[in-house]
């Protein structure tokens, strides 16, 4: 069973480029979430994607948007990046919508400078 | 809004050392609250606990719930260097049982 994975590992940007993060979901999973973590914080929800579509955003601004492929892997997109915007991105799924307990990738480390 | 608040922020001990780490949370409609352990990046799954009083152990590592008083803890006994991480605690969305609210987590430091 392969795990969550995510791609790049590491990145570095400038302010108001934009950024696509990649995730491949948990074989058989068709819920996969994103979070942002920021150094010393935990993960913030941003959203989340069942079956293609988006199914709840945490509070985060539309410059961060997503999208979920058939086979459920899934990609992050953010524009007009901000400094803050400088976090570990994680990518988590879960076997359905309702199941509490969520697989995490190794995440992608964003730098904005 | 769903609230989950951790402490110690940090925590320093020596091998062999126990440990408890808090969690306490404020969730409309609870379902149920996870343990997970960050040692580098991924959050790895500890535990799911859903039921007020029954501990849930795996080896050295256990966390029981009291859903009265809206707190878990986690345990470590006998504590090792490779149980620096930081640990995390979150509670499911109401509405969306796979959006998790997590804690700021804490972080542990074992030293020989």
């Amino acid at each position: 069973e392969t795990g969550v994975t995510q791609s790049p590992t590491h990145l570095i940007k400038t302010r108001g480029q934009q950024v696509t993060l990649r995730c491949s979901s948990q074989s058989g999973h068709n819920t996969v979430s994103w979070y942002q973590q920021a150094l010393g914080q935990g993960p913030q929800f941003i959203f989340q994607y069942y079956r293609e579509e988006e199914n709840g955003r945490g509070n985060f601004p539309p410059r961060f948007s997503g999208l979920q492929f058939p086979n459920y892997s899934s990609e992050l997109n953010v524009n007009a990046l901000e400094l803050d915007d400088s976090a570990l991105y994680l990518c988590a799924s879960s076997l359905e919508l309702a199941q509490e307990t969520q697989y995490f990738g190794p995440g992608t480390r964003l730098l904005v400078l | 809004e769903d609230k989950v608040v951790q402490s110690p922020l940090s925590l320093v001990v020596h091998e062999g050392d126990t440990v408890t780490l808090n969690c306490s949370y404020e969730v409309t409609n609870f379902r149920s609250l996870l343990w997970y352990k960050q040692e580098k990046k991924a959050p790895t799954f500890l535990f799911m606990l859903t039921s007020s009083g029954i501990e849930k152990k795996s080896g050295r590592l256990s966390s029981i719930l009291d859903k009265k008083e809206l707190f878990s803890i986690l345990n470590i006994t006998a504590t090792q260097t490779g149980d620096s991480a930081i640990y995390l605690c979150a509670a499911p969305h109401t509405g969306t049982a796979s959006k998790l609210t997590f804690g700021t987590g804490t972080r542990l430091q074992v030293m020989l």
